[in-house]
């Protein structure tokens, strides 16, 4: 599985936009790229998957650039709610059977008034 | 709310105690999962089930013993534990040949060892 690399804490104002960088110079062809969202005492939650270009559901936007080595998760307009540890995660999409998520420190985001 | 439950959320334990963890899924998946969460460390994988088949152990102590009895429950059974096994332990299911194979996790039992 290809390691990834990411900011270990950001910090942002109610209403800015944020952007998460991580890093995965040994993603392989067939890695998918993964990010989880996870409060405190909580389960993460899954926030959005990508393969290459661009992403985006009602929640987040995921950009891919064309050697896929690294990939931005971009929250819109955070909000104190969204005070939480983000996860990148690389790895491929099993058509079979299970499949291992290996989860690093994550980036701790800390939204403020 | 998503779909797996675990009970019960709060656990204080000796270290001669035999305690189970449950969880269980309504999603109609069919793989579950057991992670560890300590104290500012990532999040381990312990356990796979896959079709009620274990296929995954991650190099978990015999302390741990999991059973899965059926696609939508799953137990983590404790004995003898230290205290470093302090920590939040997580299950998870996902649904085989889906876009993702996203995971969904529980709330979550927080476990005490004394």
């Amino acid at each position: 599985l290809a390691k990834t690399t990411q900011p270990i804490s950001m910090d942002s104002y109610e209403g800015q936009e944020v952007n998460i960088t991580c890093s995965h110079n040994n993603i392989a062809t067939n890695d998918y790229i993964t990010w989880y969202q996870q409060f405190p005492s909580q389960g993460p939650r899954f926030i959005i998957q990508g393969y290459k270009t661009k992403v985006t559901n009602e929640v987040a936007s995921l950009f891919i650039p064309a050697d896929r080595k690294s990939s931005t998760l971009s929250l819109p307009r955070v909000s104190l709610s969204d005070t939480a540890v983000y996860y990148c995660l690389v790895g491929p999409v099993m058509n079979t059977g299970f499949q291992k998520l290996v989860f690093g420190t994550g980036t701790r985001l800390l939204v403020s008034p | 709310e998503t779909g797996v439950t675990q009970t019960p959320r709060h656990l204080v334990m000796g270290m001669t105690n035999k305690k189970s963890l449950k969880c269980e899924q309504h999603l109609g998946h069919n793989a579950m999962y057991w992670y560890k969460q300590s104290a500012k460390k990532p999040l381990e994988l312990m356990f796979v089930y896959s079709l009620e088949e274990r296929v995954e152990n991650n190099s978990v102590p015999s302390r741990f013993s999991p059973e899965c009895p059926n696609s939508s429950h799953l137990f983590l059974h404790l004995h003898t534990l230290q205290p470093e096994d302090s920590a939040l332990y997580l299950c998870a299911s996902s649904q085989d040949g889906t876009s993702g194979n996203e995971q969904f996790f529980g709330p979550g039992t927080r476990l005490t060892v004394l």
